[in-house]
C-alpha cells in the first residue's frame, strides 16, 4: 500500500460526457502527479500540482483539467470524452520535487463506451 | 516523439538467472533515471533510482547502470525470482520543453521462469 487512495477504481462513460477522478496523496506529500496510461502505452505524464500550484505540464489535452485544493487533495476533469481517452489513469505524489521518489495510487480504469 | 524507449516488450529468464532490462533515451537534458516496478491491477513502485553523476547505483538484487556517452540505462536483476515476474517501467527525469518532468518508457514485461 503506497498511502495514494484514488477514487473511482472504475468509471464506465460514454462518449461526449465529463468525469471527475479524485486522489489523495500520502500524508505529508506535497506533489501530486498524474498519469494516463493507455492499452500497451507507458505511463504519458499529464500534469504536475505543488502545493495548489500547477508546477509542470505534460502531454494534457486542453479537455481535461485539473486543480490541487488546500488539503491536497487533488481532481483530474476529463470532458466531452472520447473512445481514445479510455485508459488507466494513475495518481502519485511525492514529498516536494521531481526528484524525491513518487508513490503511485493503484489508478482508475475508465471506459468511454 | 518517443524520448524514452524499451524496445523489447517481453523478457524470459529462468529462476536464478540475470535478468537485464533496457532503456534508451534521447534527450541528453533528461539528469535522473528511475526505474519502476508494475504488477497487475497496482500503480508501479518505485525500484531503483540513478542520478546523472553517477555510472552504477546497486540496492541489494537490483543494479541500475547508466551509460551517458550511449544515453542508455539498464537494470540488472540478479538472482532473479518468480515475484519479480512483472512489467518493468524505466523513466527519465529533467528539463525538457521548459519544464522539469519524467517521461515514462512503454515498459518491458519480465516472467520469470520457475
Amino acid at each position: 500500500d503506497s498511502g495514494v487512495t484514488q477514487t473511482p477504481k472504475h468509471l464506465i462513460t460514454a462518449t461526449g460526457q465529463r468525469v471527475t477522478l479524485r486522489c489523495s496523496p500520502r500524508s505529508g506529500d506535497l506533489s501530486v502527479y498524474w498519469y494516463q496510461q493507455s492499452l500497451d502505452q507507458g505511463l504519458q505524464f499529464l500534469i504536475q500540482y505543488y502545493n495548489g500550484e500547477e508546477r509542470a505540464k505534460g502531454n494534457i489535452l486542453e479537455r481535461f483539467s485539473a486543480q490541487q485544493f488546500p488539503d491536497l487533495h487533488s481532481e483530474l476533469n476529463l470532458s466531452s470524452l472520447e473512445l481514445g481517452d479510455s485508459a488507466l489513469y494513475f495518481c502519485a505524489s511525492s514529498a516536494e520535487t521531481l526528484t524525491d521518489t513518487q508513490y503511485f495510487g493503484p489508478g482508475t480504469r475508465l471506459t468511454v463506451l | 516523439d518517443q524520448q524514452v524507449k524499451q524496445n523489447s516488450p517481453s523478457l524470459s529468464v529462468q529462476e536464478g538467472r540475470i535478468s537485464i532490462l533496457n532503456c534508451d533515451y534521447t534527450n541528453s537534458m533528461f539528469d535522473y533515471f528511475l526505474w519502476y516496478k508494475k504488477y497487475p491491477a497496482e500503480g508501479p513502485t518505485f525500484l531503483i533510482s540513478i542520478s546523472s553523476i553517477k555510472d552504477k547505483n546497486e540496492d541489494g538484487r537490483f543494479t541500475v547502470f547508466l551509460n551517458k556517452s550511449a544515453k542508455h540505462l539498464s537494470l540488472h536483476i540478479v538472482p532473479s525470482q518468480p515475484g519479480d515476474s512483472a512489467v518493468y517501467f524505466c523513466a527519465a527525469a529533467g528539463a525538457t520543453s521548459g519544464t522539469y518532468k519524467y517521461i515514462f518508457g512503454t515498459g518491458t514485461r519480465l516472467k520469470v521462469l520457475a
